[in-house]
């Protein structure tokens, strides 16, 4: 079936520690995105990409980088230098701008949640 | 900036339509309100989307005013399974064919017996 993987769904980190989240899709999207939700909050967004090899800071990348060598995966590290990485952490993707039959509705994986310990 | 204005949480009652506003004065005229819904700790789900028309699919109506400021989502037969938190976003087109998808805090819905 089609659609978007996070792993882990689960992880545990010590303080200091980098840890990176993946994201796959079968979807063949162009676009996919990494948001941040907190208890009680709203999504918001981290990085965002349209191509490969090309991606751009959303409203909260600081201690946070991406890479898109691939059009199907767009891993996301959390750095150390991210002050409270303790969150719920959503890829999601869509067709993107350019195509014809763009709904542009996102989709969304089942969420990796991130603990620091 | 997160662009939409929502009612942190509503009550429905089971079997009538639930109501759900949303604000977004600040819309641009190439700017799509689109409507998820998330059950806990699961990806956020698709509902409907539009630009200055009401649309309406298998799930929902979505009631836009003409000028575009606001905007309502209506679950028709509400059950205790739409009970969920339903963000009303803003899909800004950016340069170089980018879209940025704003997410408010959501409107918690709580269909009751």
């Amino acid at each position: 079936d089609g659609g978007i993987t996070q792993s882990p769904k689960y992880l545990f980190r010590k303080e200091g520690q980098n840890v990176t989240l993946s994201c796959e899709q079968n979807l063949n999207h162009d676009a996919m995105y990494w948001y941040r939700q907190d208890p009680g909050q709203g999504l918001r967004l981290i990085y965002y990409s349209q191509i490969v090899n090309d991606f751009q800071k959303g409203d909260i990348a600081e201690g946070y980088s991406v890479s898109r060598e691939k059009k199907e995966s767009f891993p996301l590290t959390v750095t150390s230098a991210q002050k409270n990485p303790t969150a719920f952490y959503l890829c999601a993707s869509s067709i993107g701008q350019g195509s014809i039959s763009n709904t542009g509705e996102l989709f969304f994986g089942e969420g990796s949640r991130l603990t620091v310990l | 900036d997160a662009k939409t204005t929502q009612p942190p949480s509503m009550d429905c009652a089971e079997g009538r339509a639930a109501n759900l506003p949303c604000n977004h004065s600040t819309i641009s005229g190439n700017e799509y309100v689109y409507w998820y819904r998330q059950i806990h700790s699961q990806g956020p789900q698709y509902i409907i989307h539009g630009l200055k028309n009401n649309e309406t699919n298998e799930m929902a109506s979505l009631i836009i005013t003409e000028d575009r400021k606001s905007s309502t989502l209506i679950l028709p037969h509400a059950t205790l399974r739409d009970t969920a938190v339903y963000y009303c976003i803003v899909r800004v087109a950016e340069g170089r064919g980018y879209n940025k998808f704003y997410f408010g805090s959501g409107t918690k819905l709580n269909v009751k017996p």
